[in-house]
């Protein structure tokens, strides 16, 4: 069955920098790939969608890329600031259902 | 639009009783659905409703656990009985539309069953 991976690790940068951010997965190409944000005790909240014949979409300071042959999303945050720091989940769709699937999301934490 | 409503926010009970999980989600939405999260699993679609018909319970974990949809503006997640390992935040998200739609989420449901 379809595994969707994010790195496990928390992702520690410096204001200023990019933050990047890996969604890896396993079987067959996704349909669509969908990014959220999710602040601490609080419910995701819908960053991006990239669609499996985009190569990449942007917004303000957010890029999502779409490799269907390394099989992998990247998001990236650009000029990131503490107001980043943040648990970012990628989703999705399964199977035949097209519902998002979540993986268990990376931690992002931008030190000042 | 004040979003999708989960009520209550946090719920603390003992093993074996029953707790009802409610949400109310944005007006218009089609679709509404029910996941858990925990930090071993992350976060699992557990059942998922379109036009207040249940499509796929899949995720449900076992008998213990029962969803409803009586209308459009309201649904709930109900277990009976409780068992520790149900401990878990419980999210209530809908969206317009199925497949590639963005969900709205709401805040969730901090269960802890002791």
């Amino acid at each position: 069955s379809q595994k969707i991976e994010q790195n496990s690790e928390a992702l520690n940068i410096q204001e200023g920098k990019t933050a990047t951010l890996t969604c890896n997965y396993t079987n067959y190409s996704p349909a669509y790939l969908q990014w959220y944000r999710q602040d601490p005790g609080r419910g995701p909240v819908f960053l991006l969608l990239i669609r499996e014949n985009e190569k990449e979409k942007r917004k303000e300071r957010l890029k999502v890329t779409f490799d269907t042959t390394l099989k992998q999303s990247l998001f990236h945050i650009t000029a990131s600031q503490p107001a980043d720091s943040a648990t970012y989940l990628c989703a999705h769709e399964s199977g035949g259902s097209y519902i998002p699937t979540f993986g268990r999301g990376t931690s992002l934490i931008v030190h000042p | 639009d004040a979003g999708v409503i989960q009520s209550p926010r946090h719920e603390v009970t003992e093993m074996g009783q029953e707790v009802t999980l409610r949400c109310k989600p944005i007006s218009g939405h089609d679709y509404l659905f029910w996941y858990r999260q925990t930090m071993m699993r992350g976060l699992e679609l557990l059942i998922y409703f379109n036009n207040n018909v249940p499509i796929d319970d899949s995720g449900m974990p076992e008998d213990r656990f029962s969803a409803k949809m009586p209308n459009a503006s309201f649904s709930t997640l109900k277990i009976q009985p409780s068992e520790p390992r149900d401990s878990a935040v419980y999210f209530c998200a809908s969206s317009l539309g199925g497949g590639s739609e963005k969900l709205f989420f709401g805040s969730g449901t901090q269960l802890s069953v002791l």
